[in-house]
C-alpha cells in the first residue's frame, strides 16, 4: 500500500494554465507538507499544513494556493503557470506539527512550455 | 540556507561499509541531527536522527561527536540500491516554521559492484 501518493506523476501544460496536484497519505498523519525541487535539484519546502489549518507559508507566491479538504488530503492549485514554475513537487507527511520524520511521495514533474 | 556541510560526492565498493560525514559547528544544543536520502527520480527517505547519543537502526547508524559539531551516518553493508543522494540536516524538533526540513546539496554516494 502506498502511503503518501500523488496524482498525476507528470503534468505538461502551457504557461498561463491553471492545474492542480492532489495529494493523500493514508498513514492517519496530521501534518503535511508540499515541497519544490527545481532543477538545480534544490528541495525546498512550499507550505505546511496540520489538521487542515495552515501552519508553514514558506513565501510562495499567491498563484500558489493548497487546499487540504482532510487531513489526509493536502492539494495544490496552481493559477497562471509560469516557466519557473517547472519542478518536481513532492508531497510528505508527519504524524504531528513536529515534522521531524517526514514520508515523501513519488513526486509530480510539472513542466510548463 | 543549509547549516551543514557534506562533500559533494562519494564511492563505495558494494558490501563494504559507506561513512558518509557531515559538519554542523554551528550547531545548537536544541537541534537535532536528520539524515535523508533521495533515490534517483524518487521522493526523500527518512533514514535515521539523534540529539547527542549514537543510533541504530534497521537502515543505519548514526555516530555524533562529543561536542556534536560533527556526525557520520554509517550504512554498514552497502548495496547498489544505497546509491542515492543523502542528506544531512539539523533542525529542532518544533513544529512550524522553526523546525523546517532545509536540504542542502547532500552528498551523492555511489555504490558500485
Amino acid at each position: 500500500d502506498t502511503a503518501v501518493s500523488q496524482t498525476p506523476k507528470y503534468l505538461v501544460t502551457q504557461m498561463g494554465n491553471d492545474k492542480s496536484i492532489k495529494c493523500e497519505q493514508n498513514l492517519g498523519h496530521d501534518t503535511m507538507y508540499w515541497y519544490k525541487q527545481d532543477s538545480k535539484k534544490f528541495l525546498k519546502i512550499m507550505f505546511s499544513y496540520n489538521n487542515k489549518e495552515l501552519i508553514i507559508n514558506e513565501t510562495v507566491p499567491n498563484r500558489f494556493s493548497p487546499k487540504s479538504p482532510d487531513k489526509a488530503h493536502l492539494n495544490l492549485h496552481i493559477n497562471s503557470l509560469e516557466l519557473g514554475d517547472s519542478a518536481v513537487y513532492f508531497c510528505a507527511s508527519s504524524q504531528d506539527r513536529q515534522g521531524g520524520t517526514q514520508y515523501f511521495g513519488p513526486g509530480t514533474r510539472l513542466t510548463v512550455l | 540556507d543549509a547549516k551543514t556541510t557534506q562533500p559533494p560526492s562519494m564511492d563505495c565498493a558494494e558490501g563494504r561499509a559507506a561513512n558518509l560525514p557531515c559538519n554542523h559547528s554551528t550547531i545548537s544544543g536544541n537541534e537535532y541531527v536528520y539524515w535523508y536520502r533521495q533515490i534517483h527520480s524518487q521522493g526523500p527517505q527518512y533514514i535515521i536522527h539523534g540529539l547527542k547519543n549514537n543510533e541504530t537502526n534497521e537502515m543505519a547508524s548514526l555516530i555524533i561527536t562529543e561536542d556534536r559539531k560533527s556526525s557520520t551516518l554509517i550504512l554498514p553493508h552497502a548495496t547498489l540500491r544505497d546509491t542515492a543522494v543523502y542528506y544531512c540536516i539539523v533542525r529542532v524538533n518544533y513544529g512550524g516554521s522553526q523546525g523546517n526540513l532545509i536540504f542542502g546539496k547532500g552528498t551523492k554516494l555511489s555504490v558500485k559492484p
